[in-house]
């Protein structure tokens, strides 16, 4: 039961141009959501968040939005760069009851072309 | 700081045999996860310690993976036996409780022949 779903497992963008990477959840009680990236041989790193309350977040080239009505996020990168190619995770929590614990996606593959 | 410590980085085994994966958090950080990450499942959380106390195992196979903290700076899962499903890239992460922002280490790349 894959509660957290990255239903493109590759993108390809050029340079310059925007990445939008996308992700659909189906459990209700999620309410903060992030985004991890990933390298090769390297472990996720934390990249950008938001909130439930939120319906967008921004840092620099990194947007997230939320839409809670249709249980959809997605990061908008722009403009695209060739080290942005990684493997990009959405990831979920349920602040009230869940822990801290982080329900990942299965990841979507980034390629920045030149 | 040196980050999530994990060994070994590669481990390649026959099926059958015991396989132990460490894990060292960054100091200070009292919760401390186990994911496995295959192609199929994404990154799927198997185990976690909130103060070196199992909080949740739900993601746990099977009875043949065990995991333990015996203190606030190691951990180990154990597979045993093995088999060449158990074949992936497992990492261990830290962080604050009630916190989010992760620290992965390196990852161990298993692969049981």
């Amino acid at each position: 039961d894959q509660q957290v779903k990255q239903n493109s497992p590759s993108l390809s963008v050029q340079e310059g141009r925007i990445s939008i990477l996308n992700c659909d959840y189906t459990n209700s009680m999620f309410d903060y959501f992030l985004w991890y990236k990933k390298y090769p041989a390297e472990g996720p790193t934390f990249l950008i968040s938001i909130s439930s309350i939120k319906d967008k977040n921004e840092d620099g080239r990194f947007t997230v939005f939320l839409n809670k009505s249709a249980k959809h996020l997605s990061l908008h990168i722009v403009p695209s760069q060739p080290g942005d190619s990684a493997v990009y995770f959405c990831a979920a929590s349920a602040l009230t009851g869940g822990g801290n614990k982080l329900t990942f996606g299965t990841g979507t593959q980034l390629k920045v072309e030149l | 700081d040196a980050g999530v410590i994990q060994s070994p980085r590669h481990e390649v085994t026959e099926m059958g045999q015991e396989v132990t994966l460490r894990c060292k958090p960054i100091s200070g950080h009292n919760s401390l996860f186990w994911y496995r990450q295959t192609m199929m499942r994404g990154l799927e959380l198997l185990i976690y310690f909130n103060n070196n106390v199992p909080i949740d195992d739900s993601g746990m196979p099977e009875d043949r993976f065990s995991a333990k903290m015996p203190n606030a700076s190691f951990s180990t899962l154990k597979i045993q036996p093995s088999e060449p499903r158990d074949s992936a890239v497992y990492f261990c992460a830290s962080t604050m409780t009630a916190t989010y922002g992760y620290t992965f280490g390196s990852g161990t790349r298993l692969t049981v022949v």
